[in-house]
């Protein structure tokens, strides 16, 4: 079942601006990670958030989480050409189920040179 | 090095013809899967794994089937292939359920 759903499905700026996409995910989780994908290649995860941390920095990455409206924002700010790339949020859930992860369909984002 | 390997790359076979990809992580991972990933419809789960043999099905397990005898290994077995399996597959590999993943390069597979 799909649970995240990213937004926008795709994304074009310029090198240097910063990116900014939304996940929005419909029942309770643990926690939610971000992953990239470059053109067919396998998923990289780039940070986990807690159900009980609000917001969390990585290098260039800034994610934020507000589980009471169900949604999630990774921010990429500088952005370079190698940031061109799809980007997934995953979700587990809080139910105790094992069925891993559940990914959204992510936004292809693009930087212009 | 860490990582999930997965064979082929790249596969292209008939309908009904009975394949194996195979997946093998050096991380000592308790959990493992087995995605698909199709045009508009994002990763979906085939089958999980939380350890020896246990595993359970995913979203979209039909057609499909697994096995986990060893902790590296998950192979995912298509008995019989059929066009609509026609898809990019990976396998991923966490500590537990639920935490980082790490997945492998992808097996492009094509069933004519």
């Amino acid at each position: 079942s799909q649970q995240g759903e990213e937004d926008p499905q795709a994304l074009s700026i310029q090198e240097g601006e910063n990116a900014t996409m939304n996940c929005s995910y419909k029942t309770s989780i643990n926690n939610l990670q971000w992953y990239r994908q470059n053109s067919g290649r396998g998923l990289v995860h780039l940070i986990l958030i807690r159900s009980n941390e609000r917001e969390k920095h990585s290098g260039r990455l800034r994610v934020t989480l507000d589980t009471s409206k169900k949604s999630s924002s990774l921010l990429i700010t500088a952005s370079r050409a190698a940031d061109t790339a799809s980007y997934f949020c995953a979700t587990d859930g809080e139910g105790g189920g094992a069925d891993g992860l559940t990914f959204g369909k992510g936004t292809h984002l693009i930087i212009q040179p | 090095e860490a990582q999930v390997t997965q064979n082929p790359r790249y596969l292209i076979t008939v309908t009904g013809k009975k394949l194996t990809v195979t997946c093998s992580q050096n991380m000592n991972h308790e959990y493992m899967s087995w995605y698909r990933q199709d045009p508009g419809l994002g990763l979906r789960q085939i089958y999980y794994s939380m350890n020896v043999e246990v595993t359970d099905k995913g979203d979209v397990p039909e057609g499909y089937k697994v096995s986990r005898k060893e902790k590296r290994n998950f192979p995912l077995i298509l008995e019989s292939p059929s066009p609509n399996q026609t898809s990019l597959y990976f396998c991923a590999s966490s500590p537990w359920w639920g935490t980082e993943a790490f997945f492998g390069q992808g097996t492009r597979l094509t069933v004519v």
